[in-house]
């Protein structure tokens, strides 16, 4: 089993659109969470971290469940420059960064 | 600040071949980290350094993979020989390591390596 996993997607949306992705983590000692945001054949950049209470950065909305060990992101009123992939990633306690697959978002007009 | 510098951008080689790859992190950051991105595999962390002295390199695949950083400000990841399942990006990625940080890493535009 992956220690961070996914859906892949493509999830396609149009304009205007919520959209949820979902991530679940088997390490229950990991200890922060984040979403980066990766553009095709560009580099990840950090997008927002995800803390306990949930946290809220525009049209994004990040939100953990320790107990669960889930994390998601929503994305309201979506918009073409919102699609791209999602990196769900997670910080073990040796300090290295897990990265999940990715999931794919492809806004349209 | 430039970011983090790596080069080349792009390698194609003939297996067999070493190939060298460069990073140059952003002053003042005291980690560095070597990923590598497949669409199999996704990103993987091969090795990172503190303060330039390696602290984890379990994910580094094999004994032909190796990394070195002389110094705060330029590290390098070595291929020696390469195979055509190295074919991948790889990224290096900078940040501050402290207590109580939130960690970010900033990534480099990545070297696209091809081995025939």
């Amino acid at each position: 089993r992956k220690e961070v996993e996914q859906d892949p997607g493509p999830f396609n949306v149009p304009e205007g659109a919520t959209v949820a992705f979902n991530c679940t983590y088997s390490n229950s000692a990991s200890q922060s969470f984040f979403w980066y945001r990766q553009d095709c054949r560009k580099e990840p950049k950090l997008l927002m971290s995800v803390y306990s209470s949930g946290n809220e950065d525009g049209r994004f909305t990040a939100q953990l469940n320790r107990a669960s060990q889930y994390i998601s992101l929503l994305i309201r009123d979506s918009k073409l420059s919102d699609s791209a992939t999602y990196l769900c990633v997670v910080r073990n306690q040796g300090g290295k960064l897990i990265f999940g697959q990715g999931t794919e978002l492809s806004v349209k007009p | 600040d430039a970011g983090v510098i790596q080069s080349p951008r792009h390698e194609v080689t003939e297996m067999g071949q070493e190939v060298t790859l460069r990073c140059k992190p952003i002053s003042g950051h005291n980690s560095l980290f070597w990923y590598r991105q497949t669409m199999m595999r996704g990103l993987e962390l091969l090795i990172y350094f503190n303060n330039n002295v390696p602290i984890d390199d379990s994910g580094m695949p094999e004994d032909r993979f190796s990394a070195k950083m002389p110094n705060a400000s330029f590290s390098t990841l070595k291929i020696q020989p390469s195979e055509p399942r190295d074919s991948a990006v790889y990224f290096c990625a900078s940040g501050w390591e402290g207590t109580g940080d939130r960690n970010e890493q900033f990534f480099g535009p990545g070297t696209r390596l091809t081995v025939l």
